[in-house]
C-alpha cells in the first residue's frame, strides 16, 4: 500500500532561521505530490504541488519543494521563516490509479520562536 | 467564490448514537471527498463522491457511510458511534482543474 512518511513530528526554529521538511512516499508509479499547511485553528490550504516537469516547484509564501524521484522524497524548503509560518504542514501523495483519494503524512508541527 | 461549507462546526454525542455531517462543495464542484483527522492516525481518507456515486472508498468500517445528491451537497454518516469516532472531519471538493483539492474547516465531533 501507499504511504507518505514525514520523519519530523515537531520542529522549533528561531525567526530567520532556514526550513527543511522530511517527506518521503512509497510507490513506484507515477505520483503527484502535494504540501499541506494547516494554521492554528484554520483549514487545511495547498501550499504547493507536483505534478510533472521541473521538479523544483514553488508555492505561496516563499516555499518551495524539490522532488527527487531516485529518493521518493518531495522535502519542503523555506529560506527564511517567519513567525506566522507556525503551523502543521502535511505532506500528501495521491497517485495515478487512485487520483482522487489524497495519502497524507502524519504532519509536522512547525513552531517558530519571535 | 465561496468556498467548501462543512456543518454543524462542533457536535458532541454519545457512544452508540449515530451522526450525520454536511458537506456543500464548491459551487461547480463534482467531486466531494471526505477524511477523518485525529492526533494519533493523522488524515485518512474514507470515500469520495463524484456526481452522486462513490467512486473510491478507503479502509474503514461499514458504520461510515455517505452519499451525494444532485446538487452535489454530500452527507457523512456514522452509525453506532464509538469513543474512537472523535475526531475532525473534512471535507474537500475538487473541480475540473487536476487535483484541485479545497477543504472545509471540518465538523469537530467528540464521543462521549
Amino acid at each position: 500500500a501507499q504511504s507518505v512518511s514525514q520523519h519530523n513530528h515537531h520542529v522549533i526554529l528561531s525567526e530567520a532561521a532556514s526550513l527543511e521538511l522530511g517527506c518521503n512516499y512509497s510507490y513506484g508509479g507515477t505520483v503527484n505530490l502535494f504540501w499541506y499547511v494547516q494554521y492554528p485553528g484554520q483549514h487545511l490550504q495547498l501550499l504547493l504541488k507536483y505534478f510533472s516537469g521541473d521538479p523544483l516547484v514553488k508555492g505561496i509564501k516563499g516555499f518551495e519543494a524539490e522532488f527527487i524521484k531516485s529518493k521518493f522524497s518531495f522535502n519542503l524548503r523555506k529560506p527564511s521563516v517567519q513567525w506566522s509560518d507556525t503551523a502543521e504542514y502535511f505532506c500528501a501523495v495521491t497517485v495515478y490509479s487512485s487520483a482522487s483519494k489524497i495519502i497524507f503524512g502524519s504532519g509536522t508541527r512547525l513552531s517558530i520562536r519571535p | 467564490k465561496a468556498g467548501v461549507t462543512q456543518t454543524p462546526r462542533y457536535l458532541i454525542k454519545t457512544r452508540g448514537q449515530q451522526v450525520t455531517l454536511s458537506c456543500s462543495p464548491i459551487s461547480g464542484h463534482r467531486s466531494v471527498s471526505w477524511y477523518q483527522q485525529t492526533p494519533g492516525q493523522g488524515l485518512q481518507f474514507l470515500f469520495e463522491y463524484f456526481s452522486e456515486t462513490q467512486r473510491n472508498k478507503g479502509n474503514f468500517p461499514g458504520r461510515f457511510s455517505g452519499r451525494q445528491f444532485s446538487n452535489s451537497r454530500s452527507e457523512m454518516n456514522v452509525s453506532t458511534l464509538e469513543l474512537g469516532d472523535s475526531a475532525l472531519y473534512l471535507c474537500a471538493s475538487q473541480g475540473t482543474e487536476p487535483w484541485g483539492y479545497t477543504f472545509g474547516s471540518g465538523t469537530r465531533l467528540t464521543v462521549v
